[in-house]
């Protein structure tokens, strides 16, 4: 079965520090990434996503994803965290397989100490 | 302002009574989703909908049912089947099949007690 993994739960960071939090996939067809996140009391939205193209992509507030293809993997990253980054992330993947299907990971609660 | 509204955003519910959660999107999307997040667990899809009169079960559909008479609207129920109901439920869509991104609701969560 599809399955997405985030293997980090929770992560304390110090403001400047860098993040990377890790996401891995199983499944060997066409797929497209998702990185969501989820501020506290908000909804969740949308930081950034990968179709095709660059495997490197950019998004809102300074966040980065890189898609590894042989891997599996579409690890977000962060040079500098700030308090304010302080929520909870999601990785998505959505396979193409005639009906679509997004799959979701467990998440990752990021914790950033001022 | 486009966007997604779910109605209430906290319900109390006796245990053995049916309950419906309203999700209404103004955003002209084809797609709407129901999903539930449990602390650990992520998101769960529940049902999931591509057009007007066309739904079909997610991974944890049991216990829960939906129509989709209009695209603006997909009300999610939960029955007295469903063994685990307390939750947080959220509603999202989307434009088209290929997943441009998903664009959520704020959720409502559900207290069966």
């Amino acid at each position: 079965a599809q399955s997405v993994s985030q293997h980090n739960h929770h992560v304390i960071l110090s403001e400047a520090a860098s993040l990377e939090l890790g996401c891995n996939y199983s499944y060997g067809g066409t797929v497209n990434l998702f990185w969501y996140v989820q501020y506290p009391g908000q909804h969740l939205q949308l930081l950034l996503k990968y179709f095709s193209g660059d495997p490197l992509v950019k998004g809102i507030k300074g966040f980065e994803a890189e898609f590894i293809k042989s891997k599996f993997s579409f690890n977000l990253r962060k040079p500098s965290v700030q308090w304010s980054d302080t929520a909870e992330y999601f990785c998505a993947v959505a396979t193409v397989t005639g009906t679509y299907k997004y799959i979701f990971g467990t998440g990752t609660r990021l914790k950033v100490l001022a | 302002d486009g966007g997604i509204t779910q109605s209430p955003k906290y319900l109390f519910r006796k245990e053995g009574q049916n309950v419906t959660l309203s999700c209404e999107q103004n955003l002209n999307h084809d797609a709407m989703y129901w999903y539930r997040q449990d602390p650990g667990q992520g998101l769960r899809l529940i049902y999931y909908s591509q057009i007007v009169n066309d739904f079909q079960k997610g991974d944890i559909a049991e216990g829960y049912s939906v129509s989709r008479e209009k695209k603006e609207s997909f009300p999610l129920t939960v029955t007295s089947a469903q063994k685990n109901p307390t939750a947080f439920y959220l509603c999202a869509s989307s434009i088209g099949a290929l997943g441009a991104g998903y664009t959520f609701g704020s959720g409502t969560r559900l207290t069966v007690v």
